[in-house]
């Protein structure tokens, strides 16, 4: 079992509809939860973070975290051909020391494609 | 204010060279990160640097791969003899703390690219 999994792509919406990514991970210790979206050829950009049960808004994008159930998601509403790109799921937990660094755990993404 | 940069966007290296990857990161920031991404994969962890010190290594291959971050100068990420599966993209982050949350996220740079022919 990877420990991050995400939905398997490409997903494939019409502009204007929702786009939903889902994201399952593993280690119950895992503490705080991460979107990015990725272009191609280009670097990961963070679009969401969430760190408690319930969801987050942000613009059109909302995060999901249910950690009883280890599931994140993320909703894009009003889906643009601009949101066209690679969304990977992260997550972080604690380290040594009890410190919670830049050490993420990535899903294998999934491809979503907006077609007007 | 420039943000995390890595050079060269793009190498090339036959069998059994080596590559290596430079990474400045952004302006205050202390802490850097080095992930790769292979072909049609997510990121994978490879380690974790702040000035003059290795912190967490634990992604890294074993051999042939290492990674410096001196008090002056960039983060160098070195491979020796490079093999075909060393071919990916390689990004750096950077972080202001090594608290990872909230306002201090990683930041990445635009990657480099190495083929290895």
């Amino acid at each position: 079992q990877k420990e991050v999994e995400q939905n398997s792509g490409p997903l494939s919406v019409p502009e204007g509809a929702i786009a939903s990514l889902n994201c399952t991970y593993s280690d119950r210790g895992s503490q705080s939860f991460f979107w990015y979206r990725q272009y191609s050829g280009k670097s990961p950009e963070l679009i969401m973070s969430i760190y408690s049960n319930g969801d987050k808004e942000d613009g059109r994008f909302t995060a999901q975290l249910n950690k009883a159930s280890q599931y994140v998601s993320l909703l894009i509403r009003d889906s643009q051909p601009s949101d066209s790109a690679t969304y990977l799921c992260a997550v972080n937990r604690k380290y040594g020391g009890g410190t919670s660094y830049g050490k993420l755990t990535f899903g294998q993404g999934t491809i979503l494609t907006v077609h007007p | 204010n420039a943000g995390v940069m890595q050079n060269p966007r793009h190498l090339v290296r036959r069998r059994g060279q080596e590559a290596r990857l430079r990474c400045s990161p952004m302006k205050g920031h202390s802490h850097v990160y080095w992930y790769r991404q292979l072909p049609e994969e997510g990121l994978k962890f490879m380690v974790y640097l702040q000035k003059e010190n290795i912190i967490d290594e634990s992604g890294m291959p074993k051999e042939r791969f290492s990674a410096e971050f001196p008090k002056e100068g960039p983060s160098i990420l070195r491979i020796q003899q490079v093999v075909r599966g060393d071919s990916a993209a390689y990004f750096c982050a950077s972080s202001k703390t090594g608290v990872h949350s909230g306002a201090n996220v990683l930041t990445f740079g635009a990657g480099s690219r190495l083929t290895v022919l």
